[in-house]
């Protein structure tokens, strides 16, 4: 595709569920990034994947929070038992290597009741 | 001391006006620098990126990177009410850092 694409675009979900999020980089991009947006806040680093070496993951704010990703394609994000503070903007973007420009998607505007 | 610090704002100036926006950081190991602009209830849109110190120049963008000061400038020329929107810094050296973003206001 022509941009970063993030699926879904909005989700509410009740107290307690598991979510999963979706984000399909630029064709050819090796890195992948998450990020957390709060309302009126900046991004927050959740976790870096670059090509086939182990994912940095020292943003995840806790072992509710997990990110896959195969290869150089479609990574997800899944929040397990979420609670209402994991109500956010959840953002991906992707490079074609480190150290290279990075493009967003427009996030998945998750809501938690 | 947070890696990044970035001015909050608001920052109002008057259309036409030349912005100034900036953000310190304290990791030298930063080797390449981003300015995002985000609209509200949009994704950040990538505007300027640089890896070396010095000026770069794009239309009425200018980033300059200072990295004996760690000390990085985005200048936008001739504001427009269109440039109204939260600007935010990025740096890494892998994994990509943000400032908070500074919220700008072009009246006109």
């Amino acid at each position: 595709g022509a941009g970063v694409s993030q699926s879904p675009s909005n989700k509410v979900t009740e107290k307690g569920k598991d979510v999963e999020l979706r984000c399909d980089p630029i064709s050819g991009h090796t890195a992948l990034y998450w990020y957390r947006q709060r309302l009126g806040q900046g991004l927050e680093f959740l976790i870096y994947f670059q090509g086939n070496s182990a994912p940095d993951k020292s943003g995840l704010p806790s072992d509710r929070f997990s990110a896959e990703r195969t290869g150089e394609s479609v990574s997800t994000l899944t929040i397990q038992r979420t609670q209402q503070e994991d109500s956010a903007v959840y953002l991906c973007a992707s490079s074609f290597f480190p150290n290279t420009e990075a493009f967003f998607g427009q996030g998945t505007r998750l809501t938690v009741v | 001391q947070k890696e990044v610090e970035q001015d909050p704002g608001p920052l109002s100036v008057p259309e036409g006006a030349i912005v100034s926006l900036n953000c310190t950081y304290s990791n030298s190991a930063f080797q390449y620098f981003m300015w995002y602009r985000q609209y509200s209830r949009k994704g950040p849109e990538l505007l300027m990126y640089t890896y070396s110190s010095g000026n770069k120049e794009d239309g009425r963008f200018t980033a300059q990177v200072d990295k004996s000061s760690k000390y990085i400038s985005l200048f936008i020329r001739d504001s427009q009410p269109s440039d109204s929107a939260t600007y935010l810094c990025a740096m890494g050296d892998d994994k990509i850092i943000f400032g908070k973003g500074t919220r700008l206001h072009i009246l006109p």
